[in-house]
């Protein structure tokens, strides 16, 4: 089993709408977790990091569960220049120690 | 702001040749991650380090070697490279002692070998 897992979709959203997926982890001792978007050939950009807590950061918002293991990112009013691949970041944040991409998640917002 | 660059962004070699990539941290952090990225997957880790030591390692063949020099800088060496080998490779850095420790991705260097 992978260490962190996500739906590889694509999520195909009407401009406007709301979209969330999730994304699990299989190591009970993760505790750091980051949402990054990542355009096609392009480089991961940080979206958001996940507190414990839950955070939103305008039309985005992450969740963290850590009794399923999973973390989730919810987008509302979807917008056409939300089209991207939508990758979970996760592991045991310490000096250095490897973190793991899910595979992914597509999402394609549609007019 | 200065951001994580990396060299060259483009790179062809032949099999059995070797590369070399480059990576120049954003200034004051100590952590550095070398990722690759094949065709229609998501980013493998391969190598990380602290501080200038090596922290973590991940699915990194042993043809490849890495190390962060006194100045952070980070290079990873990749011998007898084989088809196989061609991916985006990228290198993040972070800062340990930052609020929530984010790495933040350089743009990457494409390497194709023929």
């Amino acid at each position: 089993r992978k260490e962190v897992e996500q739906d590889p979709g694509p999520f195909n959203v009407p401009e406007g709408a709301t979209v969330a997926f999730n994304c699990t982890y299989s190591n009970s001792a993760s505790q750091s977790f980051f949402w990054y978007r990542q355009d096609c050939r392009k480089e991961p950009k940080l979206l958001m990091s996940v507190y414990s807590s839950g955070n939103e950061d305008g039309r985005f918002t992450a969740q963290l569960n850590r009794a399923s293991q999973y973390i989730s990112l919810l987008i509302r009013d979807s917008k056409l220049s939300d089209s991207a691949t939508y990758l979970c970041l996760g592991g045991i944040w310490a000096a250095g120690n490897k973190l793991t991409f899910g595979g992914g998640t597509r999402v394609l917002v549609k007019p | 702001a200065a951001g994580v660059i990396q060299s060259p962004r483009h790179l062809i070699k032949e099999k059995r040749e070797t590369a070399t990539l480059k990576c120049y941290p954003i200034p004051r952090h100590d952590t550095v991650y070398w990722y690759q990225q094949g065709p229609g997957q998501d980013p493998q880790f391969l190598i990380s380090f602290y501080e200038k030591m090596q922290s973590d390692k991940g699915s990194i063949p042993d043809r490849f070697s890495a190390q962060q020099f006194s100045d952070y800088h980070s290079e990873l060496n990749m011998s007898s490279l084989e088809l196989g080998d061609s991916a985006l490779y990228f290198c993040a850095s972070s800062y340990l002692a930052g609020d929530t420790g984010e790495l933040f991705f350089g743009e990457g260097s494409r390497l194709t070998v023929l």
